[in-house]
Protein backbone atom coordinates (compact mmCIF):
# COMPACT_ATOMS: atom_id res chain seq x y z
CA UNK A 1 0.00 0.00 0.00
CA UNK A 2 0.91 3.52 -0.58
CA UNK A 3 2.50 5.24 2.74
CA UNK A 4 4.78 7.92 3.52
CA UNK A 5 7.06 7.91 6.55
CA UNK A 6 8.12 10.85 8.77
CA UNK A 7 10.52 9.26 11.02
CA UNK A 8 10.86 12.45 13.10
CA UNK A 9 7.96 13.02 15.74
CA UNK A 10 10.19 16.29 16.92
CA UNK A 11 12.98 18.13 16.00
CA UNK A 12 14.77 20.88 18.54
CA UNK A 13 16.90 23.10 15.89
CA UNK A 14 18.85 26.24 16.98
CA UNK A 15 18.09 29.52 15.44
CA UNK A 16 20.20 30.07 12.68
CA UNK A 17 21.62 26.13 11.92
CA UNK A 18 20.53 24.17 9.39
CA UNK A 19 17.47 22.00 9.18
CA UNK A 20 16.78 18.71 7.20
CA UNK A 21 13.28 16.52 7.71
CA UNK A 22 12.97 13.62 6.77
CA UNK A 23 10.35 11.86 4.03
CA UNK A 24 10.98 8.02 3.08
CA UNK A 25 7.47 7.47 0.36
CA UNK A 26 6.57 3.71 -0.40
CA UNK A 27 4.59 3.79 -4.06
CA UNK A 28 4.46 1.41 -7.32
CA UNK A 29 5.13 4.63 -8.91
CA UNK A 30 6.74 8.05 -9.08
CA UNK A 31 4.79 9.90 -6.71
CA UNK A 32 3.94 13.75 -6.89
CA UNK A 33 5.51 14.44 -3.56
CA UNK A 34 4.72 17.78 -1.42
CA UNK A 35 5.67 19.53 1.38
CA UNK A 36 3.21 21.49 3.82
CA UNK A 37 3.38 23.56 6.78
CA UNK A 38 0.99 24.09 9.58
CA UNK A 39 1.81 26.75 12.00
CA UNK A 40 -0.11 26.58 15.50
CA UNK A 41 -3.72 26.97 14.92
CA UNK A 42 -3.58 27.43 11.50
CA UNK A 43 -4.45 25.82 8.00
CA UNK A 44 -1.95 23.79 5.91
CA UNK A 45 0.58 25.84 3.42
CA UNK A 46 2.50 24.58 0.64
CA UNK A 47 6.20 25.13 0.84
CA UNK A 48 7.14 22.99 -2.35
CA UNK A 49 6.47 20.33 -4.54
CA UNK A 50 8.09 18.10 -6.77
CA UNK A 51 6.16 16.18 -9.78
CA UNK A 52 8.79 15.08 -11.92
CA UNK A 53 11.95 16.64 -13.82
CA UNK A 54 15.42 18.57 -11.94
CA UNK A 55 15.51 16.35 -8.16
CA UNK A 56 16.07 19.55 -6.20
CA UNK A 57 12.92 21.49 -5.90
CA UNK A 58 12.76 25.26 -4.38
CA UNK A 59 9.93 26.51 -2.23
CA UNK A 60 9.15 28.96 -0.72
CA UNK A 61 10.38 30.75 3.07
CA UNK A 62 13.65 29.62 1.58
CA UNK A 63 12.56 25.98 1.83
CA UNK A 64 13.95 23.13 -0.65
CA UNK A 65 13.93 19.31 -0.94
CA UNK A 66 15.59 16.61 -3.16
CA UNK A 67 13.76 13.81 -4.95
CA UNK A 68 16.09 10.89 -4.46
CA UNK A 69 14.51 7.79 -6.07
CA UNK A 70 17.05 5.23 -4.89
CA UNK A 71 16.47 6.19 -1.25
CA UNK A 72 12.87 6.66 -1.93
CA UNK A 73 13.62 9.96 0.35
CA UNK A 74 12.34 13.79 -0.25
CA UNK A 75 13.87 15.39 2.59
CA UNK A 76 12.99 18.89 3.25
CA UNK A 77 16.03 21.51 4.29
CA UNK A 78 16.66 24.81 5.07
CA UNK A 79 20.08 26.12 5.51
CA UNK A 80 19.02 28.62 8.12
CA UNK A 81 16.07 28.38 10.61
CA UNK A 82 14.53 31.30 11.73
CA UNK A 83 11.95 31.34 15.16
CA UNK A 84 9.16 32.13 12.98
CA UNK A 85 9.67 27.85 11.10
CA UNK A 86 8.70 26.61 14.63
CA UNK A 87 5.37 24.78 12.84
CA UNK A 88 4.57 21.53 12.25
CA UNK A 89 5.59 19.82 8.52
CA UNK A 90 3.55 17.23 6.65
CA UNK A 91 4.97 15.59 3.66
CA UNK A 92 2.30 14.16 1.50
CA UNK A 93 2.33 11.90 -1.45
CA UNK A 94 -0.26 11.68 -4.30
CA UNK A 95 -0.10 9.03 -7.65
CA UNK A 96 -2.49 9.39 -10.52
CA UNK A 97 -6.16 8.74 -9.45
CA UNK A 98 -4.79 8.00 -5.58
CA UNK A 99 -5.93 9.96 -3.01
CA UNK A 100 -2.94 11.84 -0.84
CA UNK A 101 -1.60 10.18 1.55
CA UNK A 102 -0.50 12.14 4.67
CA UNK A 103 2.78 11.39 6.68
CA UNK A 104 2.32 11.79 10.51
CA UNK A 105 4.03 15.61 10.45
CA UNK A 106 7.29 16.54 12.35
CA UNK A 107 7.02 19.35 14.85
CA UNK A 108 9.27 21.82 14.81
CA UNK A 109 10.93 23.44 17.75
CA UNK A 110 13.65 26.53 17.13
CA UNK A 111 15.85 27.57 20.83
CA UNK A 112 17.12 30.31 20.79
CA UNK B 1 -11.01 32.73 -6.65
CA UNK B 2 -11.81 31.93 -3.26
CA UNK B 3 -10.48 28.71 -2.89
CA UNK B 4 -11.81 25.97 -0.79
CA UNK B 5 -14.53 27.71 1.74
CA UNK B 6 -15.25 25.78 4.79
CA UNK B 7 -18.08 26.82 7.06
CA UNK B 8 -18.85 27.73 10.29
CA UNK B 9 -15.40 27.77 11.38
CA UNK B 10 -15.69 27.42 15.26
CA UNK B 11 -18.83 24.94 16.64
CA UNK B 12 -19.66 23.59 20.14
CA UNK B 13 -22.10 20.84 19.94
CA UNK B 14 -23.80 18.86 21.98
CA UNK B 15 -24.09 14.75 22.62
CA UNK B 16 -26.20 13.62 20.33
CA UNK B 17 -26.58 16.83 18.31
CA UNK B 18 -26.41 17.12 14.49
CA UNK B 19 -24.58 19.37 12.28
CA UNK B 20 -23.44 19.62 8.87
CA UNK B 21 -20.06 21.00 7.49
CA UNK B 22 -20.01 22.56 4.83
CA UNK B 23 -17.32 22.94 1.96
CA UNK B 24 -17.40 24.51 -1.50
CA UNK B 25 -14.41 24.80 -4.21
CA UNK B 26 -14.63 27.39 -7.15
CA UNK B 27 -11.50 25.57 -9.03
CA UNK B 28 -13.60 22.75 -10.38
CA UNK B 29 -11.78 19.88 -8.81
CA UNK B 30 -12.93 16.50 -9.41
CA UNK B 31 -10.87 14.87 -5.81
CA UNK B 32 -12.52 16.63 -2.30
CA UNK B 33 -11.65 15.35 0.85
CA UNK B 34 -12.41 15.52 4.17
CA UNK B 35 -9.76 15.22 7.14
CA UNK B 36 -9.56 15.42 10.74
CA UNK B 37 -6.83 16.74 13.30
CA UNK B 38 -6.97 15.63 16.50
CA UNK B 39 -4.49 18.07 19.21
CA UNK B 40 -0.97 17.22 18.34
CA UNK B 41 -1.60 14.67 15.79
CA UNK B 42 -0.97 14.53 12.13
CA UNK B 43 -4.33 14.58 9.71
CA UNK B 44 -6.43 11.56 9.40
CA UNK B 45 -8.86 11.13 6.27
CA UNK B 46 -12.88 10.66 6.79
CA UNK B 47 -13.92 10.51 3.47
CA UNK B 48 -13.09 11.31 -0.10
CA UNK B 49 -14.63 12.23 -3.27
CA UNK B 50 -13.41 11.57 -7.33
CA UNK B 51 -16.15 13.34 -8.57
CA UNK B 52 -19.95 14.20 -8.37
CA UNK B 53 -22.13 11.04 -7.01
CA UNK B 54 -18.80 9.02 -6.35
CA UNK B 55 -17.66 8.96 -2.05
CA UNK B 56 -15.78 6.49 -0.63
CA UNK B 57 -14.28 5.74 3.25
CA UNK B 58 -10.87 7.34 4.45
CA UNK B 59 -9.49 5.56 7.40
CA UNK B 60 -12.06 6.80 10.46
CA UNK B 61 -14.90 6.91 8.64
CA UNK B 62 -17.70 5.65 11.25
CA UNK B 63 -19.75 8.41 13.34
CA UNK B 64 -19.81 10.83 9.58
CA UNK B 65 -21.37 10.73 6.17
CA UNK B 66 -21.11 12.60 2.90
CA UNK B 67 -23.06 13.44 0.24
CA UNK B 68 -21.38 14.91 -3.41
CA UNK B 69 -23.77 16.01 -5.67
CA UNK B 70 -22.40 18.53 -7.64
CA UNK B 71 -18.45 19.30 -8.25
CA UNK B 72 -18.11 22.76 -6.07
CA UNK B 73 -19.86 20.63 -2.66
CA UNK B 74 -18.57 18.26 -0.37
CA UNK B 75 -20.69 18.58 3.06
CA UNK B 76 -19.84 16.31 6.07
CA UNK B 77 -22.65 15.19 8.20
CA UNK B 78 -22.25 14.27 12.04
CA UNK B 79 -25.52 12.66 13.11
CA UNK B 80 -25.06 11.93 16.73
CA UNK B 81 -21.87 14.18 18.43
CA UNK B 82 -19.99 12.40 20.48
CA UNK B 83 -16.97 13.74 22.33
CA UNK B 84 -14.68 11.72 20.23
CA UNK B 85 -15.35 13.94 17.52
CA UNK B 86 -14.00 16.93 19.33
CA UNK B 87 -11.57 18.07 16.24
CA UNK B 88 -10.39 20.62 13.85
CA UNK B 89 -11.56 19.49 10.39
CA UNK B 90 -10.34 20.23 7.49
CA UNK B 91 -11.74 19.97 3.85
CA UNK B 92 -9.17 19.91 0.56
CA UNK B 93 -9.55 19.55 -3.14
CA UNK B 94 -7.31 18.65 -5.80
CA UNK B 95 -7.21 18.93 -9.49
CA UNK B 96 -6.75 15.67 -11.67
CA UNK B 97 -4.14 14.01 -12.21
CA UNK B 98 -1.84 14.93 -14.85
CA UNK B 99 -2.15 18.19 -14.22
CA UNK B 100 1.44 19.46 -15.35
CA UNK B 101 2.04 21.45 -12.45
CA UNK B 102 -1.03 21.93 -11.11
CA UNK B 103 -0.99 19.09 -8.44
CA UNK B 104 -0.92 20.29 -5.02
CA UNK B 105 -4.37 19.99 -2.68
CA UNK B 106 -5.81 23.00 -1.63
CA UNK B 107 -7.09 23.00 2.01
CA UNK B 108 -10.17 25.25 3.41
CA UNK B 109 -8.93 26.72 7.03
CA UNK B 110 -10.71 24.21 9.10
CA UNK B 111 -13.47 24.20 11.15
CA UNK B 112 -12.84 23.48 15.25
CA UNK B 113 -15.58 21.57 16.79
CA UNK B 114 -16.06 20.97 19.78
CA UNK B 115 -18.95 18.57 21.44
CA UNK B 116 -19.67 18.76 25.32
Amino acid sequence: AQSVTQPDIHITVSEGASLELRCNYSYGATPYLFWYVQSPGQGLQLLLKYFSGDTLVQGIKGFEAEFKRSQSSFNLRKPSVHWSDAAEYFCVGRTGFQKLVFGTGTRLLVSP
Amino acid sequence: NAGVTQTPKFRILKIGQSMTLQCTQDMNHNYMYWYRQDPGMGLKLIYYSVGAGITDKGEVPNGYNVSRSTTEDFPLRLELAAPSQTSVYFCASTPPLPGGGNTEAFFGQGTRLTVV
